[in-house]
């Protein structure tokens, strides 16, 4: 059974950094790629980021580039997403996501974790 | 405001037939597959319809898609209250090197 478990999120003031990881099991973790996407209270779906299997290839939305990192460790089955220079706006629950065959398409889903930038 | 444009919302009764637009351009829907998810409350998103009109395994045939140009379609046929969710298409952006999502439907079953 593939399941999808991320940790890290919490309370972080503006301009601060925070690391979430994805742990994952139920699949051959390397041979697929994986994003994290992001939905703020009350929002809509919004991709953040994705990164190939083999770690070789990543790409970032435009409203985090330059500021947020993805990684992942095949030897741990999991993914990261590291968060420089918070704004209010990356509020949000933030979501891994498997992809179903590096189409873009997401057939498992985390159950989330939430993100709160305040002060 | 969203690179894939969807209805904010759309309702019908049971066992109706409803159906959710998504309108995009020839950089994502124009040239790639599209995919739906369903968002019940409170929970993560769940892969619907991939590559246009294909169902995962467990999602009932109830559920269809379809694309035409630059546009893509849910179907959902024999409405019933548990699809009462939100909705959303999807599908990589040749021009801007990243997937979008529409704003998202709300379905309302009355």
């Amino acid at each position: 059974e593939v399941q999808l478990l991320e940790s890290g999120g919490g309370l972080v003031q503006p301009g601060g950094s925070l690391r979430l990881s994805c742990a994952a099991s139920g699949f051959i973790f390397s041979s697929y790629a994986m994003s994290w996407v992001r939905q703020a209270p009350g929002k809509g779906l919004e991709w953040v980021s994705g990164i190939r299997g083999s770690g070789d290839s990543t790409y970032y939305a435009d409203s985090v580039k330059g500021r947020f990192t993805i990684s992942r460790d095949n030897s741990k089955n999991t993914l990261y997403l590291q968060m420089h220079s918070l704004r209010a706006e990356d509020t949000a629950i933030y979501y891994c996501a498997k992809d179903r065959a590096s189409s873009s398409c997401y057939d498992y889903w985390g159950q989330g974790t939430l993100v709160t930038v305040s002060s | 405001q969203s690179v894939l444009t969807q209805p904010p919302s759309a309702s019908g009764t049971p066992g109706q037939r409803v159906t959710i637009s998504c309108s995009g351009s020839s950089s994502n829907i124009g040239s790639e597959p599209v995919n739906w998810y369903q968002q019940l409350p409170g929970t993560a998103p769940k892969l619907l319809i991939y590559s246009n009109n294909l169902r995962p395994s467990g999602v009932p045939d109830r559920f269809s898609g379809s694309k035409s140009g630059t546009s893509a379609s849910l179907a959902i046929s024999g409405l019933q209250s548990e699809d009462e969710a939100d909705y959303y298409c999807s599908t990589w952006d040749g021009s801007l090197s990243a997937v979008v999502f529409g704003g998202g439907t709300k379905l309302t079953v009355l």
